[in-house]
């Protein structure tokens, strides 16, 4: 257990509203990262942040911001949701394992955009 | 740019039967190659990871992979398959914290 949780676990909203999802993580690790998990496309990184104040765009950024003003928290706003953006989220924590990376997940958020 | 393909969407076995799920990477430096598995409505977890200590890794619950370099290849396998191994299995290459996942794989498990 990495300590990490997401909240909410489930969200179901209309095409146009703002919505930010948390993640929350215990242990000071400097890398999180937000993925999106989609059938038939894997994890696909949003974005992904170094520290605090530093993130930076991954794969799939259009349409998604993140802030970090704590080590501890990671927010991903999505300003003006669309259809397109209904998926599970996923928070990680990258720890430095031996001569590696490890990435470690949140339970996800699901959510559905109607 | 680094990259891995999965080949089978779906796999069934039988239980007792071995498990074998198929992970090609593509990589311009000596990759970490990783495999996840995910449960039902959980997050990913860690099965077993290679960074060229030692070709042949073992993970968690009885599964292993061999990275074979001439073949580009880091291919997950269980000698018998039990009703628990039932999930999607992921893999995964990174460098520099950079890490690409495969489209993944389910995993059915008959009785």
């Amino acid at each position: 257990d990495a300590g990490i949780t997401q909240s909410p676990r489930h969200k179901v909203t209309e095409t146009g509203t703002p919505v930010t999802l948390r993640c929350h993580q215990t242990e000071n690790h400097r890398y999180m990262y937000w993925y999106r998990q989609d059938p038939g496309h894997g994890l696909r990184l949003i974005h992904y942040s170094y520290g605090v104040k530093d993130t930076d765009k991954g794969e799939v950024s259009d349409g998604y911001s993140v802030s970090r003003s704590k080590t501890e928290d990671f927010l991903l706003t999505l300003e003006s949701a669309t259809s397109s953006q209904t998926s599970v989220y996923f928070c990680a924590i990258s720890v430095v394992a031996g001569v590696s990376y490890e990435q470690y997940f949140g339970p996800g958020t699901r959510l559905t955009v109607t | 740019a680094q990259s891995v393909t999965q080949l089978g969407s779906h796999v069934s076995v039988s239980e007792g039967a071995l498990v074998l799920l198929r992970c090609n990477y593509s990589s311009s430096v000596p990759p970490y190659l990783f495999w996840y598995v995910q449960y039902p409505n959980q997050g990913l977890q860690l099965l077993l990871k290679y960074t060229s200590a030692a070709t042949l890794v073992k993970g968690i619950n009885g599964f292993e992979a061999e990275f074979k370099k001439s073949e580009t290849s880091f291919h997950l396998t269980k000698p018998s398959a039990h009703m628990s191994d039932a999930a999607e299995y992921f893999c995964a290459v990174s460098s520099n914290n950079d890490m690409r996942f495969g489209a993944g794989t389910r995993l059915t498990v008959k009785p």
